[in-house]
């Protein structure tokens, strides 16, 4: 079956600091990789996607590039705000089936 | 921009009871779903609803669960009889149609704790 692993957090950053966030997955044939974000007191919200293979989702500043060779989609972004700080979820759906989650890795931005 | 909502945000209930949880997903989606997480834990898939009925299930879907799009617009999850271990939160999501891309919209949750 599906499966995704996240890195454990918090991760604790200063503001302007590099992420990374690891994720990594298990899947029957070739998924959509995800990586949503939930803000405090918030829902889920969709932060970037990729489709296939060596693509990269990019947006506010975020960045994950599909790769398949190594079953992996981390999370980057160059230089953290304060405002970036909440919990990344990774996930993966095949065709249109439902989404996998890994567990969340949560952010914590101090300036 | 339109935006899926639930209701209530927080919702504490005594086990053995009935809890409706609902939904009002995005005008013209078609296909509805419910997540939840325990605290602490990863988010989970319960069940999938399209064209007013189930079109896949977990196992934590049990009997003691049910969905409902009652009047069009809302979208209700039921459990009959609470259990300590039903406590978590609840998100509702909704995604257009196949022709566009599989993309859930996710509410922001109600959170239920059963005493």
């Amino acid at each position: 079956g599906n499966s995704v692993t996240q890195m454990e957090g918090p991760v604790t950053l200063s503001e302007e600091a590099f992420l990374t966030i690891n994720c990594t997955y298990t899947a029957t044939g070739y998924p959509s990789l995800f990586w949503y974000v939930q803000y405090p007191g918030e829902g889920l919200q969709l932060l970037l996607k990729a489709t296939k293979a060596d693509d990269k989702g990019s947006n506010k500043g975020f960045e994950a590039t599909y790769r398949k060779e190594t079953t992996s989609f981390h999370l980057e972004k160059g230089s953290v705000q304060v405002s970036d700080s909440a919990v990344y979820f990774c996930a993966l759906n095949s065709g249109y089936s439902t989404l996998t989650f890994g567990k969340g890795t949560m952010l914590l931005v101090s300036p | 921009e339109p935006e899926v909502t639930q209701t209530p945000s927080h919702q504490v209930t005594q086990m053995g009871q009935e809890v409706i949880l609902r939904c009002v997903p995005i005008s013209n989606h078609l296909y509805f779903y419910w997540y939840r997480q325990i605290l602490g834990q990863k988010v989970e898939f319960l069940v999938s609803f399209y064209n007013n009925e189930i079109s896949e299930k977990s196992e934590i879907f049990d009997d003691q669960f049910s969905v409902e799009r009652p009047d069009g617009s809302n979208f209700t999850l039921k459990i009959r009889s609470t259990k300590l271990e039903d406590s978590a939160m609840y998100f509702c999501a909704s995604r257009g149609d196949r022709g566009t891309y599989n993309e859930q919209f996710f509410g922001p949750g109600t959170r239920l704790t059963v005493l």
